[in-house]
């Protein structure tokens, strides 16, 4: 299995462009998380989605974030207008369906190294 | 508010000795802890658990140990090999999949 695949590994931006980012969760996984990772906040979760629906954003830190999910094997981030606090690197994680344990370990992409200038 | 905190952002230790990590947590409604190890350039990778029904969890080189009383847990590696230099990350659950995160504690095992 290739793992979670992440794309772009690093993107630099200017102030005020839209950034896309990309997640192809392991086959078989219903479930994907979005985080971000800064020095000030560690690793944050953003958003999980089950089955591609989204069920909690309380951790999409504004307006200018938003994800999606259209189907099981691909999601994106957009930050539309980036600005430079958001330079940090984001991360997808997937898990698969939950077992008689009642939680399943997250498998974590490469991530995305954003820079905002 | 940080819920999950690791309060040491780094530790050295001599190939061969203990590597001790902690953690501790506010949220007495978390009911899973984790670990994952982070290389640079890579994603975080799951380590080792225990749910909060156990005390200890041990595999191979790692143990982790819980203790709900004090809402703290630790991660303990021996010995300490250098491929065990890495950022480790403590992680809480409530609820099914969703983790809350300490900061980090960068270990570097030194020969």
């Amino acid at each position: 299995d290739a793992g979670v695949i992440q794309s772009p590994r690093h993107e630099v931006t200017e102030m005020g462009q839209e950034v896309t980012l990309r997640c192809k969760p392991i086959s078989g996984h219903d479930y994907l998380f979005w985080y971000r990772q800064t020095m000030m906040r560690g690793l944050e979760l953003l958003i999980y989605f089950n089955n591609n629906v989204p069920i909690d954003d309380s951790g999409m830190p504004e307006d200018r974030f938003s994800a999606k999910m259209p189907n099981a094997s691909f999601s994106t981030l957009k930050i539309q207008p980036s600005e430079p606090r958001d330079s940090a690197v984001y991360f997808c994680a997937s898990s698969p369906p939950t077992g008689t344990s009642g939680y399943n370990e997250q498998f974590f992409g490469p991530g995305t190294r954003l820079t905002v200038l | 508010d940080q819920q999950v905190k690791q309060n040491s952002p780094s530790l050295s230790v001599q190939e061969g000795r203990i590597s001790i990590l902690n953690c501790d947590y506010t949220n007495s409604m978390f009911d899973y802890f984790l670990w994952y190890k982070k290389y640079p350039a890579e994603g975080p990778t799951f380590l080792i658990s225990i749910s909060s029904i156990k005390d200890k969890n041990e595999d191979g080189r790692f143990t982790v140990f819980l203790n709900k009383s004090a809402k703290h847990l630790s991660l303990h590696i021996v010995p300490s090999q250098p491929g065990d230099s890495a950022v480790y990350f403590c992680a809480a659950s409530d609820s099914w999949g969703k983790l809350q995160f300490g900061a980090g504690t960068q270990v570097v095992v030194t020969p």
